[in-house]
């Protein structure tokens, strides 16, 4: 089945920097790749995704970024803001089973 | 729409009691997932149904999980007898295509 390994497990910026997230997974069959944020003790909420016929694809701050050939994939949030605190987990499906990877607790601190 | 409803939101058990836990997907959405959260294990999925057929039932741990889908518009997952390790957040999702709506989840405290 698919695999699905995300790194960092933390990450701490600063308000205003970057933020970086990546994933890798293992079904070259995969073809959809969203992105959740989790906010604590609320439910995961999509923020972003794409799909294997797309290299890239943005929404104001965050953008994410495949590479079907090294089959991995980025979530970019710029400019970020203590309201990006959160986990955030991406996710790799064929179908619709999704295998999400394990998530990135992200600090933006004031 | 009101969103997936999941309940009850918190459940609070000893050790060999049944619980169950239930959803009402978002009307229209014909494919419903269970998943369970914890620290250790992340986000697992449980199960899921299409057109209220369950499809995928590799993620159930136990024969001690049971999940079934009456209908479009409810579907219900039971533990007996429940285990304190089977504390955790669980999830029901729906989605008509790919973006799958989280409910609120259900926080189980098996004591």
């Amino acid at each position: 089945g698919e695999n699905v390994e995300q790194h960092p497990s933390t990450l701490s910026v600063q308000e205003g920097d970057s933020a970086v997230i990546k994933c890798t997974y293992s079904d070259s069959a995969s073809n959809y790749f969203p992105w959740y944020k989790q906010e604590l003790g609320k439910r995961p909420q999509l923020i972003i995704d794409i799909r294997s016929n797309v290299g890239e694809k943005k929404d104001q701050r965050i953008a994410v970024t495949l590479n079907k050939t090294a089959k991995h994939f980025s979530l970019h949030i710029t400019e970020t803001q203590p309201e990006d605190s959160a986990v955030y987990f991406c996710a790799a499906s064929r179908g619709r089973q999704l295998t999400f990877g394990s998530g990135t607790q992200l600090t933006v601190l004031p | 729409d009101a969103g997936v409803i999941q309940s009850p939101r918190h459940e609070v058990t000893e050790m060999g009691q049944e619980v169950t836990l239930r959803c009402k997907p978002i009307s229209g959405h014909d494919y419903l997932f269970w998943y369970r959260q914890t620290m250790m294990r992340g986000l697992e999925l449980l199960i899921y149904f299409n057109n209220n057929v369950p499809i995928d039932d590799s993620g159930m741990p136990e024969d001690r999980f049971s999940a079934k889908m009456p209908n479009a518009s409810f579907s219900t997952l039971k533990i007996q007898p429940s285990e304190p390790r089977d504390s955790a957040v669980y999830f029901c999702a729906s989605t008509p295509g790919d973006h799958q709506y989280f409910g609120p989840g259900t926080r189980l405290l098996v004591l």
